[in-house]
């Protein structure tokens, strides 16, 4: 039961554009969002993340946006850079961190 | 580093084999998770333990896993008689709390089996 769906499995962008990330989630409950972003061979690292309680949240050049009657998230990049190329993962949780649930991630690329 | 520390960071098996991962959580955190990714796909929870405690084991098979994190010592994974679709990265995550936010992750443990 895949209750986080990420379905764009890539995403290519010129440097200096917007990137922007979807995420679409089943769970009602779900009430904290996450973006983690990943390297290869490397773990998550924790992005931004933003409470059902509002719809956007803004940390430098991520943005990341809720709309919770559609049940959709969004991370926006402006500017994109190359250095911003990783999986990007989605997540979602309730009441605990055990129920989080993440996407399958999207891979971007950010060309020079 | 005060980092997660997992390892090791590369295990390779032959069927029928044990596989044992470790994770060592960030200084000051109580609260171990474990999660798979197998190839192409996302982060799959399976276990939540807090110290000599497993405290969500739902998303653990029910057979050849299992998982501890004692009163002294890391948290291991433990997966008996592997075979070939235990392939995949396994990454420890821990938090100072168990309610929801920021999962601080480890850099995983890659275990392949031939």
């Amino acid at each position: 039961d895949q209750q986080v769906k990420q379905n764009s499995p890539s995403l290519s962008v010129q440097e200096g554009r917007i990137s922007i990330l979807n995420c679409d989630y089943t769970n009602s409950m779900f009430d904290y969002f996450l973006w983690y972003k990943k390297y290869p061979a490397e773990g998550p690292t924790f992005l931004i993340s933003i409470s059902s309680i509002k719809d956007k949240n803004e940390d430098g050049r991520f943005t990341v946006f809720l709309n919770k009657s559609a049940k959709h998230l969004s991370l926006h990049i402006v500017p994109s850079q190359p250095g911003d190329s990783a999986v990007y993962f989605c997540a979602a949780s309730g009441a605990g961190n055990n129920d989080m649930r993440f996407g399958a991630g999207t891979r971007l690329t950010v060309k020079p | 580093n005060a980092g997660v520390m997992q390892n090791p960071r590369h295990l390779v098996r032959r069927r029928g084999q044990e596989a044992r991962l470790r994770c060592s959580p960030m200084k000051g955190h109580s609260h171990v998770y474990w999660y798979r990714q197998l190839p192409e796909e996302g982060l799959k929870f399976m276990v939540y333990l807090q110290k000599e405690n497993i405290i969500d084991e739902s998303g653990m098979p029910k057979e050849r896993f299992s998982a501890e994190f004692p009163k002294e010592g890391p948290s291991i994974l433990r997966i008996q008689q592997v075979v070939r679709g235990d392939s995949a990265a396994y990454f420890c995550a821990s938090s100072s709390s168990g309610l929801s936010g920021e999962l601080f992750f480890g850099e995983g443990s890659r275990l392949t089996v031939l």
